[in-house]
């Protein structure tokens, strides 16, 4: 079947712009996470969705990041008025279900350039 | 040990030789241990999900063992091949907030 797919693939974009990156989970998986990974560091926890509960926005590096999920499937992550420390590879990640048993299937990611 | 440590930083090794790495996480409250391959240009793919004291998994020649009272888990690869060169990934979960804790990886690159 699918995989977690991610849009667009590669994002460069000026500083102070806006970005939309975009996630389809795999069909039938209810927890859907955000992550980041900026060069030379792990992966760093943004956000997760978990069915219709409210999000889990701890992660989230400031006010600037924001994310939807829309009919409990798609989710966009938004960045406004980028900076250059938000470059990274930013990969979302599906599971059956949230919880800490529950393996992730990652997709590809979006790696973001902000010049 | 506060945080996901992962050594070593990186490793060579010729085709054929086995290996291992270890990852070391806070002992205290352990709910779960990941590990993920990650290849260049790949998504991460998960190897194992080891929830259990004195647990042991294996996958092909891919196996690993998790010690929690101590913090530590053991990825070892038999007989090591070039397509077994990735970065791999342990994350660690310490309560029931359902977030993953990363290390840093280990770099794995094969010789043939």
């Amino acid at each position: 079947g699918a995989g977690v797919s991610q849009s667009p693939s590669n994002k460069v974009t000026e500083k102070g712009k806006d970005v939309e990156l975009r996630c389809d989970p795999i069909s039938g998986h209810t927890a859907l996470y955000w992550y980041r990974q900026s060069l030379g560091q792990g992966l760093e926890f943004l956000i997760y969705f978990q069915g219709n509960s409210a999000p889990d926005k701890s992660g989230l590096p400031s006010d600037r990041f924001s994310a939807e999920r829309t009919g409990g499937s798609v989710s966009t992550l938004t960045i406004q008025r980028t900076q250059q420390e938000d470059s990274a590879v930013y990969l979302c990640a599906s599971s059956f279900q949230a919880g800490p048993s529950y393996e992730q299937y990652f997709g590809p990611g979006t790696r973001l350039t902000v010049t | 040990i506060l945080n996901v440590e992962q050594s070593p930083q990186s490793l060579h090794v010729q085709e054929g030789d086995s290996t291992n790495f270890t990852c070391s996480f806070p002992s205290s409250n352990f709910y779960a241990l990941h590990w993920y391959r990650w290849e260049t240009a790949k998504s991460p793919e998960a190897l194992f999900v080891m929830t259990l004291n004195g647990d042991e998994k294996k996958k092909g020649r891919i196996s690993a063992t998790l010690n929690t009272k101590e913090g530590y888990s053991y990825l070892y690869i038999k007989g090591s091949q070039p397509e077994d060169s990735a970065t791999y990934l342990c994350a660690h979960n310490a309560g029931n907030n359902r977030k993953l804790i990363w290390g840093l990886g280990t770099s794995l690159a094969v010789n043939p």
